[in-house]
């Protein structure tokens, strides 16, 4: 069965320093995709980004990054120059294509932005 | 665009009592998702729809939760009787197809005293 890691719980930065996100996922199929979302204290999940197991190339999207390497089953995100609106819950989730169909999110990393 | 559309954001209620959550995918998704959140469990997904019709209800916690699409715009979620243990946030999300990506609802907040 699949299974998603974010072994980071809490992470606490001040304004405009980089962080990076881990997620470390757990698959034997070939294809699959991950994804990134975010939950502000609004409570709403926000779709950031979807990657495709087959396409490794890392991704910038303004101060957001994802990097993807299949060789170490991680899909890690970084902000660049942390803002306090940054300050959320992140998760990390993994679909199988074919398989069970079931978006399986891992336990979320809560990002504190100080001022 | 309208997003998921979900209905209502907040409910209070007591134990016993049933509840009724609703929700509106995009238009033109044919993958309907019902997710709950707590603190203790996460995010946890309780049933699916593609095209109307359920696909997997192995999240389905007990009998006293069941699901429901008549039609490819509406989605109802229906609690009876409720436990205080319900208590959580109830996510409605929809995609294109059953492994797009899914957009979430603002969600509703179930309170069961």
């Amino acid at each position: 069965a699949q299974k998603v890691t974010q072994a980071q719980t809490e992470i606490s930065v001040v304004e405009k320093e980089d962080v990076t996100l881990d997620c470390v996922y757990e698959t034997r199929d070939t294809t699959y995709y991950l994804f990134w979302y975010k939950q502000p204290p609004s409570g709403e999940l926000v779709f950031l980004i979807r990657r495709n197991s087959f396409d490794e190339q890392n991704e910038i999207s303004g101060r957001y990054s994802w990097n993807f390497q299949k060789s170490t089953s991680s899909f890690n995100f970084t902000i660049t120059a942390s803002q306090v609106v940054d300050s959320a819950v992140y998760f990390c989730a993994l679909i199988l294509k074919g398989g069970s169909e079931k978006l399986v999110f891992g336990k979320g990393t809560k990002l504190t932005v100080n001022p | 665009d309208a997003g998921v559309i979900q209905s209502p954001r907040h409910e209070v209620t007591e134990m016993g009592q049933e509840v009724t959550l609703r929700c509106k995918p995009i238009s033109g998704h044919n993958s309907l998702f019902w997710y709950r959140q707590t603190m203790m469990r996460g995010l946890e997904l309780l049933i699916y729809f593609n095209n109307n019709v359920p696909i997997d209800d192995s999240g389905m916690p007990e009998d006293r939760f069941s699901a429901k699409m008549p039609n490819a715009s509406f989605s109802t979620l229906k609690i009876q009787p409720s436990e205080p243990r319900d208590s959580a946030v109830y996510f409605c999300a929809s995609s294109l197809d059953t492994t797009d990506t899914q957009y979430f609802g603002p969600g509703t907040r179930l309170t069961v005293l």
